[in-house]
């Protein structure tokens, strides 16, 4: 069985401040784990993946996230928000069938 | 390369009415999916199908089925749409998944409202 729980339904950030979206994941096999943005009105776009070839994953538009087993976590972070940045992020695990969280919406404030 | 396409995008529709919600993608991938969007649930996976001529049931697949007839298509159908069903409707395809990396690519999805 597997489930994702990302802490926090909304997060609300200062442009150029740090973005940190949580993610807590419990998978019976070792977790294969995805990030995925959604802009309003449209579909998933994948940001990044971890398939254990390193525990600091670099994803696209600046975005990073660190596998921590021990933790059983996969938190996202960029260290400069941008306005573009606004979206909704979903963490995902994938048991050979993809499981996703709630979702968390990212405010950007001026 | 269009990847992922989905018609229509938006349909309203009445208790009891039936649809159908076309998914086609271009990218030869074998794997196919259907989810529903709802706030504050993340996505759920409807059915989905591993290949032509297969299909199985996800996780919330009463009131839904599925065909996919050709590699590229994947259809959804709704026989006696219910208010309920109201949702944002997403396909999405990958590569086979003999390993369990393989991203999914959407499709920009389908506003679907039962009155």
């Amino acid at each position: 069985a597997q489930s994702v729980t990302q802490l926090g339904s909304h997060v609300s950030v200062s442009e150029g401040a740090l973005v940190l979206l949580r993610c807590n994941y419990s998978s019976s096999v070792p977790p294969y784990l995805f990030w995925y943005v959604q802009y309003p009105n449209q579909g998933l776009q994948l940001l990044l993946k971890y398939t254990s070839a390193a525990t600091l994953v670099k994803g696209i538009n600046g975005f990073e996230a660190e596998f921590k087993k021990s933790e059983t976590s996969f938190h996202l972070t960029k260290p400069s928000a941008h306005m573009s940045d606004a979206a909704e992020y979903f963490c995902a695990v994938n048991d050979y069938k993809l499981s996703f969280g709630a979702g968390t919406t990212v405010t950007v404030r001026a | 390369n269009a990847g992922v396409t989905q018609t229509p995008k938006f349909r309203v529709l009445k208790t009891g009415q039936s649809m159908t919600l076309l998914c086609a993608q271009d990218m030869n991938h074998e794997y196919m999916y259907w989810y529903r969007q709802d706030p504050g649930m993340g996505l759920r996976l409807i059915h989905y199908s591993v290949g032509e001529g297969t299909t199985a049931k996800g996780e919330v697949p009463d009131g839904y089925n599925v065909s996919r007839l050709k590699k590229q298509n994947f259809l959804l159908g709704l026989e006696s749409a219910a208010p309920s069903q109201t949702s944002v409707y997403f396909c999405a395809s990958s590569r086979q998944g003999a390993t369990r990396n393989q991203p999914q690519h959407f499709g920009d999805g389908t506003r679907l409202s039962i009155l």
